[in-house]
């Protein structure tokens, strides 16, 4: 089972602030690793895709890239709505997800 | 817009069957192109992938699980109401968890969820 390790667990940033979160692979996806919005009591919104892809309906403030073992996320300036937890997920190997980080507001 | 809404009872007692239906709105379940799956996440952990059903026109509807559940698990459609369901049997305390539904197109990724829903195991 392929193991993805978010870091930080808990970014606390102001809005306007850049936010660079990390999902470290336990092998190589290449670059088969998408990343989740969730909030609580909504569905998961997929924001990523194929690391760097932004999903349909996606602003442009959300960007992806890596690949092979290691993906960042980058919300390039916070605003109100973005705070919540983010998930990465990798599909090369079935499907397993990062335990999350949580974006919250400083 | 897609929808999907799961639903279900909220409390199961140990050693029976856990039964989940997510109801899909503004589109087909039995569409080749889309794969319907089921992923949980229990509290304090990480979301983990169920198992997951399609249709193809060749062989109907088609499954495939997490091996780590897959003696347990059946998920099956209901194509004239537009759903399908997720059946985990012997359930333990371990299976409490958020419980969602989800379209994925074959091995690529979750695009529509349900908000999920959470089930108890206990006594």
């Amino acid at each position: 089972e392929i193991v993805l390790t978010q870091s930080p667990a808990t970014l606390s940033l102001s809005p306007g602030e850049r936010a660079t979160l990390s999902c470290r692979a336990s092998q190589t996806v290449s670059n088969y690793l998408a990343w989740y919005q969730h909030k609580p009591g909504q569905a998961p919104r997929l924001l990523i895709y194929d690391a760097s892809n932004r999903a349909t309906g996606i602003p442009a403030r959300f960007s992806g890239s890596g690949s092979g073992t290691d993906f960042t996320l980058t919300i390039s300036s916070l605003e109100p709505e973005d705070f919540a937890l983010y998930y990465c997920q990798q599909r090369s190997n079935w499907w397993t997800f990062g335990q999350g980080t949580k974006v919250e507001i400083k | 817009q897609l929808q999907l809404q799961e639903s279900g009872p909220g409390l199961v007692k140990p050693s029976e069957t856990l039964s989940l239906t997510c109801t899909v709105s503004g589109g087909s379940i039995s569409t080749s192109s889309y794969y319907w799956g089921w992923i949980r996440q229990p509290p304090g952990k990480r979301l983990e992938w169920i198992g997951s059903i399609y249709y193809s026109v060749n062989t109907y509807y088609n499954t495939y699980y997490n091996p780590s559940l897959k003696t347990r698990v059946t998920i099956s459609v209901d194509s004239s109401k537009n759903q399908f369901s997720l059946k985990l049997s012997s359930v333990t305390a371990a299976d409490t968890a958020a419980y969602y539904c989800a379209r994925h197109q074959g091995m690529t990724y979750f695009d529509y969820w349900g908000q999920g829903t959470l089930v108890t195991v206990s006594s």
